[in-house]
């Protein structure tokens, strides 16, 4: 199994919900990561979990609220969130993160997000 | 601060030709370089990985190659096929800014390249 799932495929919600992300790898990997991606820009990286342990947050704002239940699961909650935090937001892991790394990330299928 | 540039930023070209990206980095200190593919709306596609100690890779009609010194990495996509349109983003990864490597990828804005049959 050389994949990473996200759900949902798509999500819109209100300015006033509450509403989580979901991402799930079954290859060992001990780092995961939220990327946020504009249209026609590249990804950029928000959070970094390395062994279930929030190890980079890009300023990301607290509306934004990351969670690594278990070496396989990454959580994204979200809560009052801005039109302009419309975007896709993609989930990818690699197989460490520690100093010195050598391997590659691997990315799931994104989840298309329209806050209205 | 790392900054990763890809040109062109568009390429349109008759199905059949071979084709090179281009892509550059400022900070030679990567542990890798990794090329993405990505439809529209969907994910990034991992086509190849390069360590910071190799030259190159290959993987079917694709080659990658990499010069850690000069700060360049160029894709190769030999006898280009309409399936091959996408977005093709470079990626290096390096050091974060405390020192330490938390696999942060930097992104290039990619190419966006067009097969036409």
């Amino acid at each position: 199994d050389t994949e990473v799932t996200q759900t949902p495929k798509h999500l819109v919600m209100g300015m006033t919900n509450k509403k989580s992300l979901k991402c799930e790898q079954h290859m060992g990997h001990r780092a995961m990561y939220w990327y946020k991606q504009k249209a026609k820009k590249p990804p950029e990286l928000m959070f970094v979990y390395s062994y279930e342990k929030l190890s980079i947050n890009e300023s990301v704002p607290s509306r934004f609220s990351p969670e690594c239940p278990n070496s396989s699961l990454l959580n994204l909650h979200l809560h009052a969130l801005q039109p302009e935090d419309s975007a896709l937001y993609l989930c990818a892991s690699s197989q460490d993160s520690d100093k010195g790394v050598s391997y590659g990330q691997y990315f799931g299928p994104g989840t298309r997000l329209t806050v209205t | 601060k790392q900054e990763v540039t890809q040109i062109p930023a568009a390429l349109s070209v008759p199905e059949g030709e071979n084709l090179v990206l281009n892509c550059s980095f400022t900070d030679s200190a990567i542990y890798n370089l990794q090329w993405f593919r990505q439809d529209p709306g969907k994910g990034l596609t991992s086509l190849l990985l390069i360590q910071s100690s190799q030259r190159e890779q290959t993987s079917g009609r694709l080659n990658a190659s990499l010069d850690k010194s000069s700060g360049r990495s160029t894709l190769y996509i030999a006898a280009s096929q309409p399936g091959d349109s996408a977005t093709y983003l470079c990626a290096v990864i390096g050091p974060n800014a405390g020192g330490t490597s938390y696999g942060k990828l930097t992104f290039g804005q990619g190419t966006i390249l067009t097969v036409h049959p």
